[in-house]
């Protein structure tokens, strides 16, 4: 099983700063690698796929980059609505496919 | 747009098996390159993927829950369903279930609003 750690688990941050995320997997995922956000009493939304290819509607400021097993999640200029809980997946070994614990991005 | 349903007890006892649906709409479940998944999700934890089952029937289930688990496909009524034996206070959890494109690329692209199952006498 391929185990998936983020860091740091809280980032405390204001809004309009950058937030940089990581991901990083135990083995090679190669570039199947994924990004979702969750905000409380919802599902998890797909952000990013294959490392760095937003998913449908998400916003230009959230960029993912990395290949193999180091990864990051970058949000430009945090909004309001970003503060939430964000988590990586890996889908390339399975089963099973495994997440990130998770970071949280919270307001400073 | 694809959405997903997740219906069944709120409420299982310990030992019983636990048993969700998911209802698929705006989509059909024979569609081929998708795999439709559950994940769980402990309360203040990270997610789980439990398992999936594709168009064709195949199913795929996380080794750590494999001899519990079954998932099963009805495509006369566009659902899929999760049964979960033996449980006990550790499968308390808010389950989901969600379309898994990932043979195409794309992973968990669709989600429901997931459904809290509490296990307790």
């Amino acid at each position: 099983e391929i185990v998936m750690t983020q860091s740091p688990a809280t980032l405390s941050m204001s809004p309009g700063e950058s937030a940089t995320l990581s991901c990083r997997a135990s083995q090679s995922v190669s570039s199947n690698l994924a990004w979702y956000q969750q905000k409380p009493g919802q599902a998890p939304r797909l952000l990013i796929y294959g490392a760095s290819t937003r998913a449908t509607g998400i916003p230009a400021r959230f960029s993912g980059s990395g290949s193999g097993t180091e990864f990051t999640l970058t949000i430009s200029s945090l909004q309001s609505e970003d503060f939430a809980v964000y988590y990586c997946q890996q889908y390339n070994n399975w089963p099973p496919w495994t997440f990130g614990q998770g970071t949280k991005v919270e307001i400073k | 747009q694809v959405q997903l349903q997740e219906s069944g007890p709120g409420l299982v006892k310990p030992s019983q098996t636990l048993s969700l649906t998911c209802t698929v709409s705006g989509g059909s479940i024979r569609s081929g390159g998708y795999y439709w998944s559950w994940i769980r999700q402990h309360p203040g934890k990270g997610l789980e993927w439990i398992g999936h089952i594709y168009s064709s029937g195949n199913t795929y289930y996380n080794p750590s829950l494999k001899s519990r688990i079954t998932i099963s496909v009805d495509t006369s009524k566009n659902q899929f369903s999760l049964n979960l034996s033996s449980v006990t206070a550790a499968d308390t959890a808010v389950y989901y279930c969600a379309r898994d494109s990932s043979e195409i690329g794309i992973p968990f692209d669709n989600w429901g609003r997931g459904t809290l199952v509490t296990v307790s006498s």
